[in-house]
């Protein structure tokens, strides 16, 4: 059985940085043709795709947070991690952790999702 | 960036009637491996996304036979017959074609 789950920090002050942890069961970052991918959502909005990260340790990051962003993960503990650079307002969102099947491509299992306000 | 224009952004459907939605890619997302890199996702109320079809047309795992998908190139519908309760929520198109990836603004489907 697949499962995800986001933790970290809730809430947080322009500038700072969020730091998120996506724990995973039922399948290894060691897998080939497995990833981990980060989305947000703000709140009643739509969803917007962040960066991911592969077995072979390939990565893709969204340009309009490349300065910002870095994705890392722990493969011997299962979990992948997000960390996002001096935030403001408009990071505050719910943010989710998915896996991604890469044949076919898909992000196949997604976690409950984390919300994340920033707020002075 | 690949921009993905749903329409409509909200339909209200009879149960047991059927519905369709639209997506609309700025760009062609057949790549040159042949696949359509396409999906469809639903999020119902306060739930996390979950895949209904990927490669336009393929059937996720343990989804309803009444979803379907269809188009090619930069047009994609995905239909659903005999609405049902359950299938209240946002749809999303997405496009895996090219990185960033990017997600249609959302097509809310309630009940008449």
């Amino acid at each position: 059985q697949v499962t995800l789950k986001e933790s970290g920090t809730g809430i947080l002050q322009p500038s700072q940085a969020l730091s998120l942890t996506c724990s995973f069961s039922g399948f290894s970052l060691s897998t080939t043709g497995i990833c981990v991918t980060w989305i947000r959502q703000p709140s009643g909005k739509g969803l917007e795709w962040l960066a991911d990260i592969c077995w072979d340790d390939g990565k893709g990051c969204n340009p309009s947070l490349k300065n910002r962003l870095s994705i890392s993960k722990d493969t011997s503990n299962n979990q992948a991690f997000l960390k996002i650079t001096s935030v403001d307002t408009a990071d505050t969102a719910t943010y989710y952790c998915a896996r991604v099947s890469i044949t076919p491509y898909y992000f196949d299992y997604w976690g409950q999702g984390v919300m994340v306000t920033v707020s002075s | 960036d690949i921009m993905m224009t749903q329409s409509p952004l909200s339909v209200a459907v009879t149960p047991g009637e059927s519905a369709s939605i639209s997506c609309r890619s700025s760009k062609s997302l057949l790549h040159s491996d042949g696949i359509t890199y396409l999906s469809w996702y639903l999020q119902r109320p306060e739930k996390s996304p979950q895949l209904l079809i990927y490669q336009i047309s393929n059937l996720a795992s343990g989804v309803s036979g009444r979803f379907s998908g269809s188009g090619s190139g930069t047009d994609f519908t995905l239909k659903i017959s005999r609405v049902e309760t359950e299938d209240v929520g946002i749809y999303y198109c997405v496009q895996f074609l090219e990185v960033p990836y990017t997600f249609g603004a959302g097509t809310k489907l309630e009940l008449k």
